[in-house]
């Protein structure tokens, strides 16, 4: 069965500070999905970026960008300049091929950005 | 546009008290339909999931059912609720494609309260 580890619980770090959220998944399937999302202090969660497992492409939109790395079972995220704005907990997670019915989410990481 | 409402935003409740959480989505059709509950300070834990009318798939036994009475419709009940209920409820929705995996979306969530 697949699995999601985000090994950091929290991480606190000082506005315009980068920072590394990681990711680290499991999967028996050649074909898979990998997605983070945003959960605000609202509470809702915003979908982020998805990849699929054949694209190793790096992306990167505005302050965020993600490391995509198959050899290490990796999916890492990646804000430059945080802001404040940024506080949130973000989640990674994992679908196989099959499609989102057995989508799996990592335990998330609380980052708190300082003024 | 698709569009997901879930109400009530904030619930209190006693224990032994019924529920009724409820679902809508707009602008789709034969959605799979999902709903998380999130302990405070936790993770994303999936609790049942459904793939049409009437389909109902449970992942975790507890004291909660789940109802999908029209296509867009999805209901999270409890006859009588326990203390550990207590959390934050949150309603997702996707649409499986053969050859892409979109993601979830989810909706606003309610915080639920038992006391």
């Amino acid at each position: 069965a697949q699995k999601v580890t985000q090994a950091q619980t929290e991480i606190s770090v000082v506005e315009k500070e980068d920072v590394t959220l990681d990711c680290v998944y499991e999967t028996r399937d050649t074909t898979y999905y990998l997605f983070w999302y945003k959960q605000p202090p609202s509470g809702e969660l915003v979908f982020l970026i998805r990849r699929n497992s054949f694209d190793e492409q790096n992306e990167i939109s505005g302050r965020y960008s993600w490391n995509f790395q198959k050899s290490t079972s990796s999916f890492n995220f990646t804000i430059t300049a945080s802001q404040v704005v940024d506080s949130a907990v973000y989640f990674c997670a994992l679908s196989e091929e099959g499609g989102s019915n057995d989508m799996r989410f990592g335990a998330g990481t609380r980052l708190t950005v300082k003024p | 546009s698709q569009t997901i409402h879930q109400w009530p935003a904030t619930l209190v409740q006693p224990v032994g008290s019924p529920l009724s959480l409820e679902c809508t989505v707009e602008g789709t059709s034969n959605p799979n339909l999902y709903w998380y509950r999130q302990a405070a300070g936790r993770g994303l834990q999936l609790l049942f999931y459904s793939v049409g009318i009437g389909q109902i798939s449970s992942e975790v036994p507890q004291n909660l059912s789940a109802s999908r009475p029209q296509d867009r419709q999805f209901i999270l009940s409890s006859k009588k609720l326990l203390l550990s209920d207590s959390g934050f409820y949150l309603c997702a929705w996707s649409t499986l494609q053969i050859d892409y995996d979109y993601g979830y979306t989810f909706g606003s969530g309610t915080r639920l309260t038992v006391v």
